[in-house]
C-alpha cells in the first residue's frame, strides 16, 4: 500500500469547517483513498473512501485532486465530538483484495469552543 | 453500518496468567478479521490477520506462541495473551471484513498486565 503523509496535529473553532489535507503521492491507479478516526479509547471509526471522485456522505465530504496524489477530508461544521486521530489510508479496494489498513501517524484534530 | 463487538472491554490480570479476548461480528458474516494493538500514543499496528477455518497470518515481530488467535466461526475471532508480562500490557482492537470487502472496527479491549 502507498505511503500517506498528514500533519500531526490541527486545531478547529467550533462550528467551522475543519479541512484535514493528506498527501499520497505513491498512489497507484487501483488504490482507494480511505478516512477513518479514532476518538480516544475507542476503536477507529470509517468515515468515508473514493477513489477519484469526490464523496459526500452524512458525515464528511473528500476532495481528490485530479491528479489522485492528494486528497481533503472536510467536516462542514465540526463540534467538540469531532475531537479525534484522523487517519487517512490508501489501499487496493473490492472484492478479494485482501489487503489490510496500514495506519500512519493521522492528525489530531482538537475542536476548541 | 455494520457493528462488531469485544469482550472484555477492559481486563486487569496478574503477571503471567492468560487472557483471551473475543471479537464478533454482530450482524454480517466475516470471513477475515485483524487484530491491532495500540500503545500510548501512537497508532495502531496489525499483529495479525485472521481467516476462518486456517491458521492466522502474523506479522513480523508478532510471537504466534504468544498471541494464540481462533477463529471458528465466521463471525467470532479469539485472540490469546499466553503468559502475560506487563510489557503486554496495550489497547487490543480487532476489525472484521464484510463481503463488500469494508473493514470494521471493534471498540477495543484494555488489557493491563500486573
Amino acid at each position: 500500500d502507498a505511503k500517506t503523509t498528514q500533519p500531526p496535529s490541527m486545531d478547529c473553532a467550533e462550528g467551522r469547517a475543519a479541512n484535514l489535507p493528506c498527501n499520497h503521492s505513491t498512489i497507484s491507479g487501483n488504490e482507494y483513498v480511505y478516512w477513518y478516526r479514532q476518538i480516544h479509547s475507542q476503536g477507529p471509526q470509517y468515515i468515508i473512501h473514493g477513489l477519484k471522485n469526490n464523496e459526500t456522505n452524512e458525515m464528511a465530504s473528500l476532495i481528490i485532486t485530479e491528479d489522485r496524489k492528494s486528497s481533503t477530508l472536510i467536516l462542514p461544521h465540526a463540534t467538540l465530538r469531532d475531537t479525534a486521530v484522523y487517519y487517512c489510508i490508501v489501499r487496493v479496494g473490492g472484492g478479494n483484495a485482501g489487503n489490510m489498513l496500514t495506519f500512519g501517524g493521522g492528525t489530531r484534530l482538537m475542536v476548541k469552543p | 453500518g455494520a457493528v462488531v463487538s469485544q469482550h472484555p472491554s477492559r481486563v486487569i490480570c496478574k503477571s503471567g496468567t492468560s487472557v483471551k479476548i473475543e471479537c464478533r461480528s454482530l450482524d454480517f458474516q466475516a470471513t477475515t478479521m485483524f487484530w491491532y494493538r495500540q500503545f500510548p500514543k501512537q497508532s495502531l499496528m496489525l499483529m495479525a490477520t485472521s481467516n476462518e477455518g486456517s491458521k492466522a497470518t502474523y506479522e513480523q515481530g508478532v510471537e504466534k506462541d504468544k498471541f494464540l488467535i481462533n477463529h471458528a466461526s465466521l463471525t467470532l475471532s479469539t485472540l490469546t495473551v499466553t503468559s502475560a508480562h506487563p510489557e503486554d500490557s496495550s489497547f487490543y482492537i480487532c476489525s472484521a471484513r464484510d463481503r463488500a470487502d469494508e473493514q470494521f472496527f471493534g471498540p477495543g479491549t484494555r488489557l493491563t498486565v500486573l
